[in-house]
C-alpha cells in the first residue's frame, strides 16, 4: 500500500525555536495532493495547507513554511518561532482518488 | 451555521445499547466520511460517501452503520458495541475526493461501558 510516513511520533522544544516536521510519501500517481492539518489539544483537526504535485514553490504562511520536494517525496512542514499554542498533533496526508494519512507528530512547545 | 458539525460531542453507552452520531454540513462539499481516531493509533478512515453515495467501507464490523440520506447530513448508527470501540469519531467533508482538503467536525468522543 501507498505510505505516508511521519517518522517523528513526538517533538519537543522550547518556545522561539524553530522545528521542521518530516513527511515521506509514496505514491505511483503523477497527480497528487498533500496536505497537513492540525489536531490541538481540543481534537477537532484544523485544514492547513493543500499543494499539488504540479507546484513545488514552497509555500510561506506567517510562521508557517512547507518545503515540496518531488525528488525525495517529501513534504516538510517548518514552524518558525514556535509558540506554546502551536503545541498539537500534526497530520501529514496524500490524496489522489483516495487519501491516505501519516501516523501524525506530536508537538510539544514548552514555554 | 458554517462548517461540519457533530452531535453528540460526548457519548457514554451500553454494550447493549443503540445510539447513533450525526454529522451535519452546510458547505456544499459532495464527499462524506467517517474516521476513527483512537489512543495511540493513525486516522483509521472507516466509510466515504461521494454524492450519497458510499464508496468506501473499509472492513468495518457490521456494528456501525453509516447512513447517507443527503449530501449534508451523514449518521454513525451504533449497537451491540465493545469497550474497544471507545475513541474519538470524527466526521468529515469535502468538495470532491482525492483533490481537496477536508473539513473536520469537532468529533463525537464515544465511551462503551
Amino acid at each position: 500500500a501507498q505510505k505516508v510516513t511521519q517518522a517523528q511520533t513526538e517533538i519537543s522544544v522550547v518556545e522561539k525555536e524553530d522545528v521542521t516536521l518530516d513527511c515521506v510519501y509514496e505514491t505511483r500517481d503523477t497527480t497528487y495532493y498533500l496536505f497537513w492539518y492540525k489536531q490541538p489539544p481540543s481534537g477537532e483537526l484544523v485544514f492547513l495547507i493543500r499543494r499539488n504535485s504540479f507546484d513545488e514553490q514552497n509555500e510561506i504562511s506567517g510562521r508557517y513554511s512547507w518545503n515540496f520536494q518531488k525528488s525525495t517525496s517529501s513534504f516538510n512542514f517548518t514552524i518558525t518561532a514556535s509558540q506554546v499554542v502551536d503545541s498539537a498533533v500534526y497530520f501529514c496526508e496524500r490524496g489522489t482518488y483516495k487519501y491516505i494519512f501519516g501516523t501524525g507528530t506530536r508537538l510539544k512547545v514548552l514555554a | 451555521e458554517t462548517g461540519v458539525t457533530q452531535t453528540p460531542r460526548h457519548l457514554v453507552m451500553g454494550m447493549t445499547n443503540k445510539k447513533s452520531l450525526k454529522c451535519e454540513q452546510h458547505l456544499g462539499h459532495n464527499a462524506m466520511y467517517w474516521y476513527k481516531q483512537s489512543a495511540k493509533k493513525p486516522l483509521e478512515l472507516m466509510f466515504v460517501y461521494n454524492f450519497k453515495e458510499q464508496t468506501e467501507n473499509n472492513s468495518v464490523p457490521s456494528r456501525f452503520s453509516p447512513e447517507c440520506p443527503n449530501s449534508s447530513h451523514l449518521f454513525l448508527h451504533l449497537h451491540t458495541l465493545q469497550p474497544e470501540d471507545s475513541a474519538l469519531y470524527l466526521c468529515a467533508s469535502s468538495q470532491e475526493i482525492g483533490s481537496y482538503g477536508y473539513t473536520f467536525g469537532s468529533g463525537t468522543r464515544l465511551t462503551v461501558v
